[in-house]
């Protein structure tokens, strides 16, 4: 079983350029989570999908991140332009259940932007 | 300029004993609970997890403790071993109509040899 796979594992950019970081989820799971974590915010829901629908987008930060999910084992967050603080380890999660259901996490992107 | 982040509670027990993380939850209408460890460099790891219906759940070497009517939830681990050494987490689905998950802030359990 391949888990959650998340890529790039890092990445170093500078501030003004365009991040995509990709997420493949577990096979035959329905939900899908983008998370940030930083230390001084610790772990904060970005957005999430039910069925490649994205269903809550309220901690998504500005107009500047940007989540899609064409279909149901793939998934991209877009930052542009990035910020010197969008510097932290995003996860993806996902979920077999649509309602309380338990989350499996990718091992992250290490994002850092100068 | 120095930066701020956040201030982990810290546990330290020794190699062999017993461990207990606690957590406070928010909400009283949370019915769904997990705990997750991380360990240095990547993901959160499903431990357990309870429903609200129970108050207690066994794993291996692991139990999760449910109190509803003070809102708390702990985690305990049998004979603590130095691969234990992680931040661990709680975190709570506040209602079946969302998958929403609301996590602590989490606690450092450093094991000492």
């Amino acid at each position: 079983d391949a888990g959650v796979i998340q890529s790039p594992r890092h990445e170093v950019t500078e501030m003004g350029q365009e991040v995509t970081l990709r997420c493949k989820p577990i096979s035959g799971h329905n939900s899908l989570f983008w998370y940030r974590q930083t230390m001084m915010r610790g772990l904060e829901l970005l957005i999430y999908f039910n069925n490649n629908v994205p269903i809550d987008d309220s901690g998504m930060p500005e107009d500047r991140f940007s989540a899609k999910m064409p279909n149901a084992s793939f998934s991209t967050l877009k930052i542009q332009p990035s910020e010197p603080r969008d510097s932290a380890v995003y996860f993806c999660a996902s979920s077999f259940g649509t309602r309380g259901d338990t989350q499996y996490f990718g091992p992250g992107t290490r994002l850092t932007v100068l | 300029g120095e930066s701020v982040g956040l201030h982990l509670p810290t546990l330290s027990v020794q190699e062999g004993d017993n461990s207990i993380i606690n957590c406070a939850y928010s909400n009283s209408a949370s019915d769904y609970f997990i705990w997750y460890k991380q360990e240095s460099g990547k993901g959160p790891q499903f431990i357990i997890d309870i429903r609200s219906n129970m108050d207690k759940r066994q794993g291996q070497r692991v139990t999760v403790l449910l109190n509803k009517t003070v809102k708390h939830l702990s985690l305990q681990i049998a004979a603590t071993q130095p691969g234990d050494s992680a931040v661990y987490f709680c975190a709570e689905n506040i209602s079946r109509a969302t998958n929403k998950l609301i996590f602590g802030t989490g606690t450092l359990l450093a094991v000492q040899p």
